[in-house]
């Protein structure tokens, strides 16, 4: 069965700050991955996604991810965090195994402090 | 394009009740998706269906049903609601390689 982990269910950087979002995953064949963000009261946005090719993703709003398959992991990077970028962050996982159905990790909520 | 509309926004339900939540979408996806959102748990796929007329199970299917006449609709039925059906629900789609999917707004059910 696939699924995700999300080991940090609340960071707090500063503004201005690097930021990094971990996520791992398990999923028996090639996996398709994403990074969803979800401001509070809203729907999920899609931030990046990963299908094949190059392993560093770049996304919408300066965010980046890295799919490195012999960690399973695809962590969310940010090299400089705005206040705007408050927000709870979810990684998913799915493929044709899976028949494109999602699995969603419990999502990272992230505070940025002025 | 509206994407994926939900409605309604929110509702307050007594038990017992029948609620039918509706999801349109106008970008023509054949698959279409409904989610609950917990605090601390994520999102978990309720039921989906991969086209017009077809249909499936997710990981919490129990006590919801949905059905799929054509293409744009994908409303999800809770027969008898119970206390803990109030969640948040999200309708999802996905596009022509059944890879990305998009999110509605949500609908936030309170059930008494």
């Amino acid at each position: 069965a696939q699924s995700v982990t999300q080991p940090d269910i609340h960071i707090t950087v500063s503004e201005g700050a690097s930021l990094e979002l971990r996520c791992n995953y398990s999923y028996g064949a090639t996996p398709y991955l994403f990074w969803y963000v979800q401001s509070p009261g809203q729907g999920l946005q899609l931030l990046l996604k990963y299908f094949s090719g190059d392993t560093l993703v770049q996304g919408i709003k300066g965010f980046e991810a890295e799919f490195k398959r012999s960690q399973s992991s695809f962590n969310l990077r940010k090299p400089s965090v705005h206040w705007s970028d408050a927000a709870e962050y979810f990684c998913a996982v799915g493929g044709r195994g899976s028949n494109y159905k999602l699995t969603f990790g419990k999502g990272t909520l992230l505070t940025v402090n002025p | 394009i509206a994407g994926i509309t939900q409605a309604p926004t929110s509702q307050i339900l007594a038990a017992g009740r029948r609620m039918t939540l509706r999801c349109t979408q106008d970008m023509r996806h054949n698959a279409m998706y409904w989610y609950r959102q917990d605090l601390g748990l994520g999102l978990r796929l309720i039921h989906y269906s991969n086209t017009a007329g077809t249909t499936g199970k997710g990981e919490v299917p129990d006590g919801y049903s949905v059905s799929r006449a054509n293409t744009d609709d994908f409303p999800l039925t809770l027969a008898s609601a119970v206390p803990s059906q109030t969640s948040v629900y999200f309708c999802a789609s996905s596009d022509s390689q059944g890879k990305t999917q998009y999110f509605g707004p949500g609908t936030r059910l309170l059930v008494l």
